[in-house]
């Protein structure tokens, strides 16, 4: 079955960029998505189709995608950024939907 | 502004049943494909089951862990979300949140509840 990989953490100080990476073999053909998750809270998203923003998150968040690696960047990352963010894409292949293994950020 | 709320969850003995409801505002539910997605301890989210909207026939699909177990339905006239888990297993143990896919392909979710935990264990 398809499988999306995540480094398990990341650490920037406060103003710092923040890079989380994923990676998987149908990315060139497929979207990634990106959501936060914040201890104990309900996933949001914060980049769809790669690249795009949905209204209400910060510009400080971006995305970007290159052959079989999509990368969420947070310039600039403050303490309420710390999250566990987690990548997701498609395999339309064989109709896998599945999610990276998460990406905990420590802002400190 | 779109709320999801998740109820049902609770400790359940192995090879039990529970049905677990998500109740839905906000948002014109019957128009949306809703899908159930989990969280088992320490580990990272899994796509449960999708329910399409009327358009697509309530079409429904499930990840293979829960094919001929769970059964994902709904009732657009109390914009409510349903699934249904028989034979429970140990490792279905997990946080089950219902969330809502963005309208037109390629689908993600957009918005999701807070959540309901479901223990399964003797």
């Amino acid at each position: 079955s398809y499988e999306l990989t995540q480094p398990p953490s990341v650490s920037v100080s406060p103003g710092q960029t923040a890079r989380i990476t994923c990676s998987g073999d149908a990315l060139p053909k497929e979207y990634a998505y990106w959501y936060q998750q914040k201890s104990g809270q309900a996933p949001v998203l914060v980049i769809y189709e790669d690249t795009k923003r949905p209204s209400g998150i910060p510009e400080r968040f971006s995305g970007s995608s290159s052959g079989t690696m999509a990368t969420l960047t947070i310039s600039g990352a403050q303490v309420e950024d710390e999250a566990d963010y987690y990548c997701y894409s498609t395999d339309s292949s064989d109709n896998d939907r599945v999610f990276g293994g998460g990406t905990k950020l420590t802002v400190l | 502004e779109v709320q999801l709320v998740e109820s049902g969850g609770g400790l359940v003995q192995p090879g039990g049943s529970l049905r677990l409801s998500c109740a839905a505002s906000g948002f014109i539910f019957s128009n949306y494909y809703m899908d159930w997605v989990r969280q088992a301890p320490g580990k990272r989210l899994e796509w449960v089951g999708r329910s399409r909207n009327k358009a697509h026939t309530y079409a429904t699909e499930y990840a293979s862990p829960v094919k001929g177990r769970f059964t994902v339905s709904r009732d657009d006239s109390k914009n409510s979300l349903f699934l249904q888990m028989n034979s429970l297993k140990t490792d279905d143990t997990a946080v089950y949140y219902c969330a809502r896919l963005s309208t037109g392909d390629p689908y993600y979710f957009d918005y999701w509840g807070q959540g309901t935990v479901v223990t399964v264990s003797s």
